[in-house]
Order: C-alpha cells, then structure tokens, then sequence
C-alpha cells in the first residue's frame, strides 16, 4: 500500500537557519504530493503541493520538488522565522479519495 | 477566504457512550472527509462521503462509526460506543474533486476527543 516516511523530530534551529525535512513515499500509481502545516493550536494547513514529476511546489518561502526519482519531495526554506515553529506533515494521493500523511516533524525555531 | 469549521473543539466522554463530532465543510465543496491522529501516531484516514453516500472507507471506519449530511451545511461523524481508544484529535476535510489525484483537500482546526 501506499506510505509516507518523514524524518523524525524536533528539529530545533535558530533563526535564519535553513530548513529542509526529508520525505520519501511508496505508492501504487502516480501520487500527487503534498506538504501540510499545523502550527499550535490550529488545524492542518495547506502549504505547497506538486502533481507531476519535477514540479516544484511553494509558498511562504518554502519549497519542494517531487523527484520521481528518488520518491522524494523535501521540504527547504532558506531562511527560518520563529513563527515558522510547527508540525510539518508530508501526504500523497494517488488512485482514491484518501490523503496518506506521513508521522510529521516538529519544527521549533528559536531567537 | 473560505475554511471549513468543526464543533466542538474538545469533547471528553464516558466509556460506552454515543458521542456526534460535526463540521461544516467549505460551500462550494462535494466530497467531505474525516480523519483523526492519536496522540503521538499518524494522521490516519477514516471515511469519504459524496453525493450522501460513503465513497471510500479505512478498516477503522466498522460498524461503531457512521456519517451524514443532515442538511445543506452540515457533515457529522457518529461514534456509537467510544472505546478508550477513540481518544483522538478528528479532522474533517474537504474538497472539490475527490478522486482527481491532484485535488485539494482542506482541512479544519479538529476537535479533540478524550474517552474516559
């Protein structure tokens, strides 16, 4: 079936660091691939997506290319921000209706 | 900007009792979903519901679960019985375009369920 493997937090870093959050998947059929953001207190957030191999995803400075490749689509940022702090959370849907989300990685930015 | 809503955002029950989490999805939206995270584990998928029927279902989604649309805004998710391990944070989605690969779905804030 269909999985979702993101490293494994928190990743703590000050600010301006840069950022990247592995993702790797499986999946049956060609997924489209997704990166969602819940930061305290609040609901799963939107934050970039790409449907085809060798897109590129991004919003709010981050970004994300799907390599079909390496079934990868890692998450960058150049330069952090405090209110960057959250939980980042890699999906894939592929033949369905269901969203299949990785565990999530905890992301805390610090002054 | 549109977002979809969810009531209440906390809910503690009793073992055995019936509890109903509602949402209420984006307007213009024709599929809806429901998902939940235990404390500590994955987001995982429960149900998906279009046109006033269940499109696709996950084996946690048996017989002490059900869903329904009671009117033009609503989308509630049924426990019949919690069990301990209901205890969980539930998200409903949803979307436009269902079983496109490259649809959308958009979340609400979840509402948390303790099951004592």
């Amino acid at each position: 079936g269909d999985s979702v493997t993101q490293m494994e937090g928190p990743v703590t870093l000050s600010e301006e660091a840069f950022l990247t959050i592995n993702c790797t998947y499986t999946a049956t059929g060609y997924p489209s691939l997704f990166w969602y953001v819940q930061y305290p207190g609040e609901g799963l957030q939107l934050l970039l997506k790409a449907t085809k191999a060798d897109d590129k995803g991004s919003n709010k400075g981050f970004e994300a290319t799907y390599r079909k490749e390496t079934t990868s689509f890692h998450l960058e940022k150049g330069s952090v921000q405090v209110s960057d702090s959250a939980v980042y959370f890699c999906a894939l849907k592929a033949a369905g209706n269901k969203l299949t989300f990785g565990g999530g990685t905890r992301v805390l930015v610090k002054p | 900007e549109p977002e979809v809503t969810q009531t209440p955002s906390h809910q503690v029950t009793q073992m055995g009792q019936e509890v109903i989490l509602r949402c209420v999805p984006i307007s213009n939206h024709l599929y809806f979903y429901w998902y939940r995270q235990i404390l500590g584990q994955k987001v995982e998928f429960l149900v998906s519901f279009y046109n006033n029927e269940i499109s696709e279902k996950s084996e946690i989604f048996d017989d002490q679960f059900s869903v329904e649309r009671p009117d033009g805004s609503n989308f509630t998710l049924k426990i019949r019985s919690t069990k301990l391990e209901d205890s969980a944070m539930y998200f409903c989605a949803s979307s436009n375009a269902g079983t496109d690969r490259t649809d959308t779905q958009y979340f609400g804030p979840g509402t948390r369920l303790t099951v004592l």
